[in-house]
């Protein structure tokens, strides 16, 4: 069976410090990777998506990167936090060309002060 | 981008009585998924329905896929304290969009 795993879980960091937030799958091969990023109270905002190692999609402009360096490996990463960057990060895995269905892994709580 | 909108955005109810919520979208969706979001957790995926009037069903949760693909029905019977949390659909147009999510549905179950 697959599964996904996000560390870490919670995160409390300084604004304008740096940020690496890894997301990695088992038990398949060659997913389609996701991060999201969801505000309190609030729905899910798509921020990076990957088909493959090395290709990465960005759905919208801001203080965030991803990488993809090894096949089941999704990293999110900033240079210099802001205090808007504040959220429960999550990471999704589909299959890559089958139903898009997204599973969800654990999500990590980033708080900068 | 796409936008769905899901409502109600919160519910209050009492144990035992059933629960409907619904999306709609300005577009045709050839994909439409439910998931539920405990807190601290991520969403888990509830039903997934793939073709226009498809009517799925998971323990107590009923979901369907309108037959105009521009909305989706889930409906919760006989609820209990556990199904407390947030319902978010989620919607694809076609194969190279992603999904687009609502804003979800925070439901209450007073016991």
């Amino acid at each position: 069976s697959q599964t996904i795993h996000q560390w870490p879980a919670t995160l409390v960091q300084p604004v304008g410090s740096p940020l690496s937030l890894e997301c990695t799958v088992e038990g398949t091969s060659n997913p389609n990777l996701y991060w999201y990023r969801q505000a309190a109270g609030r729905g899910l905002q798509l921020l990076f998506y990957s088909v493959g190692i090395g290709q990465i999609s960005s759905e919208v402009p801001q203080n965030l990167s991803a990488s993809r360096p090894q096949d089941r490996q999704f990293i999110l990463s900033s240079k210099k936090l802001l205090l808007s960057d504040s959220g429960f990060y999550l990471c999704a895995w589909s299959y890559s060309g089958g139903p898009d269905t997204q599973y969800f892994g654990p999500g990590t709580r980033l708080t900068v002060l | 981008g796409q936008q769905l909108n899901q409502s109600p955005q919160s519910m209050f109810i009492q144990e035992g009585e059933d629960v409907s919520m619904n999306c709609t979208s300005s577009s045709i969706f050839n994909t439409w998924l439910w998931y539920k979001q405990d807190p601290g957790e991520g969403p888990v995926l509830l039903i997934a329905l793939y073709k226009a009037g498809e009517l799925t069903s998971n323990g107590r949760l009923t979901a369907q896929f309108g037959i105009t693909r521009k909305d989706s029905f889930l409906n919760i019977s006989a609820s209990i304290p556990s199904d407390v949390g947030i319902y978010f659909c989620a919607g694809r147009i076609s194969g190279n969009t992603p999904l687009v999510f609502g804003k979800g549905t925070r439901l209450s179950v007073i016991a």
